[in-house]
């Protein structure tokens, strides 16, 4: 299986800070690359396809970028509706893998 | 708006069969792969496999040796069925649309809300 590690576990951070969030493929993935949300009590909101393809209806503050093996999802300035858990996952290899999610909380 | 719903049972006796169906609507079967979840409490996400609309199927190797998924398009349902359960496949369930795009990869673009599914006596 590809091993997907992402970085950091958790990250405490306020409104209009810049957030990154970095996700480690243990092999070439191409551009095989998905971003999710997940809020407490809601089936996770996919975000980015393709490591950095906006899904349509996703605000532009959100942004992805990388390929190989090292990967990036960005919130150009966090609101308060993007404290949740960010995933990634790799869509090339099956089975498809997440990360084991980055909790973005309030400081 | 494509929506999906999960249904089955709530709790299931060790050593049985899990069974779930997902009803979904709102857009074609075709082009799509239709996908299972799951996430154990306090652990992450595995994807579990999924199906296309010609019963063409994908599943997660560890899981492979007890899994079955079937597909009725006339009623927009599939279905997923695990055998010899654990406490270890306690966990929410959910299902999903997943889309191919560009290349080789594909993204889970539609899920339900998930279902939790308890193994105990």
């Amino acid at each position: 299986d590809i091993q997907m590690t992402q970085s950091p576990s958790s990250l405490s951070a306020s409104v209009g800070d810049r957030v990154t969030i970095t996700c480690r493929a243990s092999q070439t993935i191409s551009g095989c690359l998905n971003w999710y949300q997940r809020k407490p009590g809601q089936a996770p909101k996919f975000l980015i396809y393709g490591a950095s393809s906006l899904q349509s209806g996703v605000p532009s503050r959100f942004s992805g970028s990388g390929s190989g093996t090292d990967f990036t999802l960005t919130i150009s300035s966090l609101q308060p509706d993007d404290f949740a858990t960010y995933y990634c996952q790799q869509s090339c290899g099956v089975p498809h893998t997440f990360g084991q999610g980055t909790k973005v909380e309030i400081k | 708006q494509v929506h999906l719903q999960e249904s089955g049972p709530g709790l299931v006796k060790p050593s049985d069969t899990l069974s779930l169906t997902c009803t979904f609507s709102g857009g074609p079967i075709n082009s799509y792969y239709w996908t299972w979840i799951r996430q154990p409490a306090g652990k992450g996400l595995e994807w579990i496999g999924h199906i296309y609309a010609n019963g063409g199927t994908n599943s997660n190797p560890s899981l492979k040796s007890r899994l079955t998924m079937s597909i009725d398009s006339s009623k927009s349902q599939f279905s997923l069925k695990l055998t010899s359960v654990t406490a270890a496949d306690t966990a929410v369930y959910y299902c999903a649309r997943e889309r191919p795009y560009f290349g080789s990869g594909s993204c889970l673009e539609y899920w339900g809300q998930g279902m939790l599914v308890t193994v105990s006596s």
